[in-house]
């Protein structure tokens, strides 16, 4: 039950698209098309943005998308909003009905 | 509306325990998965337990097993978290969230666990 890793900062200027990686191993990320992504802002309860890799819940913005390869999926941000700046985590599905976090993302809108 | 709310969170010493509940609304609750994630000061989200819809299977991660104990009262609408043996490192906001295709759609707005002596 290890962290998946992701980077500790991104940033970008408004406008522009960055992405965040997410590593797993073969006995999560890689076994299994269940990793969703979660936006945190300070003091707030996280909000999931992404979910089955990449598949957007109602009232996501399209600017969010997500993909995987192998054992890494990744979170695109594109047309970067100042809204954007918060702390973003992944999330694999373990197996037997267990589930890792990512060590989190904090995402700097310059 | 979906609505999660935890109660429960407070100080307590190292080795004491607490239990916390989660007030479900605006959903059928007997019908989804439930989670327990915490966060420690500071720290990343990390997956705590979950519960099957009619309370018959449950897991946890390895740092709270034979701890901590999940449970659900679909009569009540209401998930719970008995926290035996705390540790300094169980400190954290605790939240629970509801699954939907092994993902937390809804989360609640968290309780603080504070474990000091």
């Amino acid at each position: 039950q290890s962290d998946l890793t992701q980077p500790a900062s991104v940033s970008g200027s408004p406008g522009q698209s960055i992405t965040i990686s997410c590593t797993g191993t073969s006995s999560d990320v890689g076994s299994y098309n269940l990793v969703s992504w979660y936006q945190q802002h300070p003091g707030k309860a996280p909000k999931l943005m992404i979910y089955e890799v990449s598949k957007r819940p109602s009232g996501v913005s399209n600017r969010f998308s997500g993909s995987k390869s192998g054992n890494t999926a990744s979170l695109t941000i594109s047309g970067l909003q100042a809204e954007d700046e918060a702390d973003y985590y992944c999330c694999s599905y373990a197996g037997s009905s267990t589930y890792v976090f990512g060590t989190g993302t904090k995402v700097t809108v310059l | 509306e979906v609505q999660l709310e935890e109660s429960g969170g407070g100080l307590v010493q190292p080795g004491g325990s607490l239990r916390l509940s989660c007030a479900a609304s605006g959903f059928t609750f007997s019908g989804y998965w439930m989670a327990w994630v915490r966060q420690a000061p500071g720290k990343g989200l990390e997956w705590v337990a979950n519960i099957k819809q009619d309370g018959s299977e449950k897991f946890y991660v390895d740092s709270v097993k034979g701890r901590f104990t999940i449970s659900r009262d679909n009569a009540k609408n209401s998930l719970y978290l008995q926290m035996n043996s705390l540790r300094a490192e169980d400190t954290a906001v605790y939240y629970c969230a509801k699954y939907v295709s092994s993902s937390l759609d809804y989360w609640g707005q968290g309780t603080l666990v504070t474990v000091s002596s």
